[in-house]
Formats: C-alpha cells, sequence, structure tokens
C-alpha cells in the first residue's frame, strides 16, 4: 500500500446530495491532487494544491470543490452531481510541483444516481 | 495532435514472453518520463521513473526513453500472470504537470 489514504472507498449518491472525499498523505509532501479517472480516458487532472493553496483548477465545475487544510489533507467537496461525473476519483501527492512522481492513492470509486 | 499517445490495448501475451509497452509524445520539453502500473479497483502504482534518455532497468522492468524519436518503452521480461494490469506512461516538463496516456491493458495468459 502507498502512503497515500483515501476514503471512503465506494460512494453512491443521489444528484440532490452532498458528500466528501476525503483523502491523506503520510509521505511529508508538499504538493497534492485530485484527478478523476473515467473509462477509456486519461487521468484527468482537476485541482493542484502546492503548500495548501490552490495552484491550478482546471475548469472544474463548481458543483466539486476542493479544501486543503494542511499539507496532509486533502478534501474534494461534492454537491448536486450529475451521472456523467460517475467515475474514479483518485488523490496524488509529490515532494514538490517541479516535475517528477506522484504518488497515488486507491481511489473512491463514485456512483452517482 | 495529443500529447500522448498510448495504445490502449488489450494486448495479450502468453507467460514468459517479452513485452513491450510503447508512448510517443509531441511536446519537446518533457523531461521526466514515468511508468505506473493499475490493478482493477486501485491506484495507479509508480513502477518506473527516468530522467532524460536512456535506459533504466529494475529487476524484470527496463524503461528505455529516446527524446530524438519523442518515443518510451516499458520492457516486461519473463512476463508473469501477475503482471496483468493497465500501464500508464506519464511525463513532464520541469515546471508543468504531469500529462498521462490512457494506458494500456496488458493480459498475461498462464
Amino acid at each position: 500500500e502507498t502512503g497515500v489514504t483515501q476514503t471512503p472507498r465506494h460512494l453512491v449518491m443521489g444528484m440532490t446530495n452532498k458528500k466528501s472525499l476525503k483523502c491523506e498523505q503520510h509521505l511529508g509532501h508538499n504538493a497534492m491532487y485530485w484527478y478523476k479517472q473515467s473509462a477509456k480516458k486519461p487521468l484527468e487532472l482537476m485541482f493542484v494544491y502546492s503548500l495548501e493553496e490552490r495552484v491550478e483548477n482546471n475548469s472544474v465545475p463548481s458543483r466539486f470543490s476542493p479544501e486543503c487544510p494542511n499539507s496532509s489533507h486533502l478534501f474534494l467537496h461534492l454537491h448536486t452531481l450529475q451521472p456523467e461525473d460517475s467515475a474514479l476519483y483518485l488523490c496524488a501527492s509529490s515532494q514538490d510541483l517541479k516535475g517528477g512522481s506522484q504518488y497515488f492513492g486507491p481511489g473512491t470509486r463514485l456512483l452517482v444516481l | 495532435q495529443k500529447e500522448v499517445e498510448q495504445d490502449p490495448g488489450p494486448l495479450s501475451v502468453p507467460e514468459g514472453a517479452i513485452v513491450s509497452l510503447n508512448c510517443t509524445y509531441s511536446n519537446s520539453a518533457f523531461q521526466y518520463f514515468m511508468w505506473y502500473r493499475q490493478y482493477s479497483r486501485k491506484g495507479p502504482e509508480l513502477l518506473m521513473y527516468t530522467y532524460s534518455s536512456g535506459n533504466k532497468e529494475d529487476g524484470r522492468f527496463t524503461a528505455q526513453v529516446d527524446k530524438s524519436s519523442k518515443y518510451i518503452s516499458l520492457f516486461i521480461r519473463d512476463s508473469q500472470p501477475s503482471d496483468s494490469a493497465t500501464y500508464l506512461c506519464a511525463m513532464s516538463d520541469r515546471d508543468d504537470k504531469i500529462i498521462f496516456g490512457k494506458g494500456t491493458r496488458l493480459h498475461i495468459l498462464p
């Protein structure tokens, strides 16, 4: 298992629900990321945080709201999602933003009904 | 042209065969090249990490980078059924985000 954990591992929600995904990294990294992984598509970068500040938001709909209270924790708050938002949501961390490798959590499998 | 091209497969090979996985890219600024392995229902796991051109070997795995051709490869020797997974290539330049390929699904047949 990697040093990045995510909860919950599976989530089913209706379009009117509000839920949050949680990510925690135990690697002492300074950067954290949210990705969306859909079938037959490359990983889609959603948000990037470096030292708790958001540095990138790739035109993600406002129904997804990230929060990074400290360098070890990252949340993704979900509200009024659409069925097409069903996907695997992956959290990752890296030492910093200057190239290099990222370490992923196991992901949260989200189904929106 | 997409930044990173990777054949999605599936690729099926018999156990013990040498597997060759490849990606091409268009951005000549890429310097860092990675291969990730992703098992079903799991997150991607970093497998190989190389900087600039050349080869890197780790056990049964060899990563090759040819920057002049903008082509990277991952070779798996003596393939095992446990190697069955999706393999994603990824690359970045010094200051930019990582770009991932779509991934190649690999099946090793016992």
